[in-house]
């Protein structure tokens, strides 16, 4: 069965400085994987996606993560944090022998200091 | 213009009562989703439909009941309500499966008294 493990519940960082969010996944077959970010009282919005393509993958907001299947790693970046970056990240793993059912991390919060 | 529409967004209500929450997408997706999400930001899946058709139904109580009447829509009725069931429930939609992403709802906060 698949699985997703991000790595800290809370990462802060100063604006301007970059932004690492960690996930690692479990899956035994090839995985599709997800970052989605949700904001105070709001639904998940998705912000990027990786299915087998190309192994960088840029998404919305300056945000790009990159799949390393010899680390199991599907980590979160961004260049340059913004205040408007402050928010609540989560990882997710589907893949054909779970269904295609997605599975969620237990989310990361990430803080930006002025 | 919202694409997954999601009423009411807050329900307060007593321990013993009957409530529903509705879902509806615009965005033409075949497959919709009920996500539950607890104090901790936990997500768990409830439920899933593809095209009317229930095909994932998680250990859920089975005082919760969904309900799609077309590829639009899927509705949540909880019979009984226990403070446990506080949450918040996302609905979601996706195109052919789950391989695209989800679009979500904007949530319902359900508090149980």
């Amino acid at each position: 069965a698949q699985s997703v493990t991000q790595l800290g519940s809370h990462v802060s960082v100063s604006e301007g400085a970059l932004v690492l969010l960690r996930c690692n996944y479990s899956s035994s077959v090839p995985p599709y994987l997800f970052w989605y970010v949700q904001y105070p009282n709001q639904g998940l919005q998705l912000l990027l996606k990786y299915t087998s393509a190309a192994t960088l993958v840029k998404g919305i907001n300056g945000f790009e993560a990159e799949f390393k299947k010899s680390e199991t790693s599907f980590h979160l970046t961004k260049p340059s944090a913004h205040m408007s970056d402050a928010a609540e990240y989560f990882c997710a793993v589907s893949d054909r022998d779970g269904g295609f059912k997605t599975i969620f991390g237990a989310g990361t919060r990430l803080f930006v200091k002025a | 213009d919202t694409a997954v529409s999601q009423t009411p967004k807050y329900l307060v209500t007593q321990m013993g009562n009957d409530k529903s929450i509705k879902c509806e997408q615009n965005l033409g997706h075949d497959t919709m989703y009920w996500y539950k999400q607890d104090s901790k930001k936990f997500l768990k899946i409830m439920f899933s439909y593809n095209n009317k058709e229930l095909i994932i139904n998680e250990t859920v109580p089975n005082r919760f009941s969904p309900k799609s009447p077309d590829k639009a829509h899927l509705n949540l009725h909880i019979n009984s309500l226990e403070l446990g069931d506080s949450a918040v429930y996302f609905c979601a939609s996706s195109l052919q499966g789950e391989l695209y992403g989800y679009t979500f709802g904007s949530g319902t906060r359900l508090t149980v008294v």
